[in-house]
């Protein structure tokens, strides 16, 4: 079975430098989101896009913050100087459009900046 | 924007009885209901979901009521199992084209007292 993988699952940075995650969604998914979760919260909605075009990003998604899917697949996470606050669990989701929204996610990348 | 609340967001109960999670939500837009279960450093995995066109739905142990007048949904687990230890998390969202994002609850950690 071909979930959401993500890649790395765990990463250590030192603040300042930049981090880039990979999600692979699942097979024919169109629909591919980014969410943020930090200790004790659920899951925040960061950004959104349906084949290659992003179609929707959160207020949370600050400047430092770029995520791409250039031939709407696979998509990347990247997070430039990073800060402590950025800490957190980074997680991808997929859908397919036809399926009636039914939102999968992977087992996410979490982030230490330290 | 959409606001969720969950209660409780602890609850232990023994093998065998059941529990109750309930959600409310504000934005009567809303019409697509999944519920997520997250077990300790891994991603969210759907449960069980519902849209608004209904207003229960079963599978085996696990069963989603929704009242749309209220504004609530409740998750309902019986015969719990020790394995049904884990955060649970209710989310809302709007279904349609182009706008999908998940507003989560805060999570309910269930632990099952064997």
């Amino acid at each position: 079975d071909t979930g959401v993988s993500q890649d790395p699952r765990h990463k250590i940075t030192k603040r300042g430098q930049n981090v880039t995650f990979r999600c692979d969604p699942i097979s024919e998914h169109n629909r591919l989101y980014w969410y943020r979760q930090t200790l004790g919260q659920g899951p925040e909605f960061l950004t959104y896009f349906q084949n290659e075009a992003q179609l929707e990003k959160s207020r949370l998604l600050s400047d430092r913050f770029s995520a791409e899917r250039p031939k709407g697949s696979f998509s990347t996470l990247e997070i430039q100087r990073t800060e402590q606050g950025d800490s957190a669990m980074y997680l991808c989701a997929s859908s397919h459009s036809v399926s009636g929204n039914t939102i999968y996610f992977g087992e996410g990348s979490w982030l230490t900046v330290v | 924007g959409e606001n969720v609340e969950q209660h409780p967001s602890t609850l232990s109960v023994q093998e065998g009885d059941s529990a109750v999670i309930k959600c409310t939500y504000s934005d009567s837009a809303s019409n697509y209901f999944p519920w997520y279960k997250q077990e300790l450093g891994k991603g969210p995995q759907l449960i069980i979901d519902i849209r608004s066109n209904v207003g229960e739905k079963k599978d085996q142990r696990i069963a989603v009521t929704l009242n749309k007048t209220a504004k609530h949904f409740s998750l309902h687990i019986t015969e719990t199992q020790p394995e049904d230890s884990a955060v649970y998390f209710c989310a809302a969202s709007i279904a349609n084209f182009g706008n999908e994002k998940l507003t989560f609850g805060t999570g309910t950690r269930l632990t099952i007292i064997p």
